[in-house]
């Protein structure tokens, strides 16, 4: 079936350390976006992909960065200068300019 | 820079009451597309709606319908004969016309918790 598929569901680090999430599409959609999501804050983007070997950075991504050497795949590593990194991370994809967005499950961080 | 704004962070009925969420939204473009998207406690977005900023007809699906109004900058999502698996949050988006290197931005509201009651 194609889709988004994020791993882990769960991840715990310790402070300090730098730490990726995998997000990889079958759908053969262009862009893909990750956002963040706080309680009572919404989703907030943090970095966005239209092609590859190409992004741009969202509203907060400090702390941050993104790789996207293919297609299908834009993992995001949350790095140790991200002072808050707790959260519910989302990925998500889409086929073309101004189409839906399709999500993944996504990834609960907790900094321990 | 664009914004998108759902006031009502958590709204609480009883089975079968009509509810309509808001969304309020701000952009400099012309140009551009509304999304309403459904979270439940699984965690995964489910696409709702799509509307288009030239196409203000109202939409209805099922239980559900939308009222965009471009004057009041506002695309409202009503659920008629509320039930409890409507539960969940409710996200307002916007996608603007401004193409970055190939990118769109996509830009959420801070969502809308709906609580059903038996």
């Amino acid at each position: 079936d194609g889709g988004i598929t994020q791993s882990p569901k769960y991840l715990f680090r310790k402070e300090g350390q730098n730490v990726t999430l995998s997000c990889e599409q079958n759908l053969n959609h262009d862009a893909m976006y990750w956002y963040r999501q706080d309680p009572g804050q919404g989703l907030r983007l943090i970095y966005y992909s239209q092609i590859v070997n190409d992004f741009q950075k969202g509203d907060i991504a400090e702390g941050y960065s993104v790789s996207r050497e293919k297609k299908e795949s834009f993992p995001l590593t949350v790095t140790s200068a991200q002072k808050n990194p707790t959260a519910f991370y989302l990925c998500a994809s889409r086929r073309g300019l101004g189409l839906e967005a399709f999500f993944g499950q996504g990834t609960r961080l907790t900094v321990v | 820079a664009q914004k998108v704004t759902q006031a009502q962070t958590e709204i609480s009925v009883v089975e079968k009451e009509d509810v309509t969420l808001d969304c309020v939204y701000e952009t400099r473009d012309t140009t551009y597309y509304l999304f309403w998207y459904k979270q439940p406690p699984s965690g995964e977005l489910v696409f709702l709606i799509r509307r288009n900023s030239f196409d203000e007809q109202n939409e209805i699906s099922g239980r559900y319908s939308w009222n965009f109004q471009k004057s009041t900058s506002s695309f409202n999502f009503t659920i008629t004969a509320s039930q409890v698996v409507d539960s969940a949050v409710y996200f307002c988006a916007l996608t603007p016309l401004e193409v970055i290197q190939g990118a769109q931005k996509l830009v959420f509201g801070q969502g809308t918790r709906l609580t059903i009651n038996p």
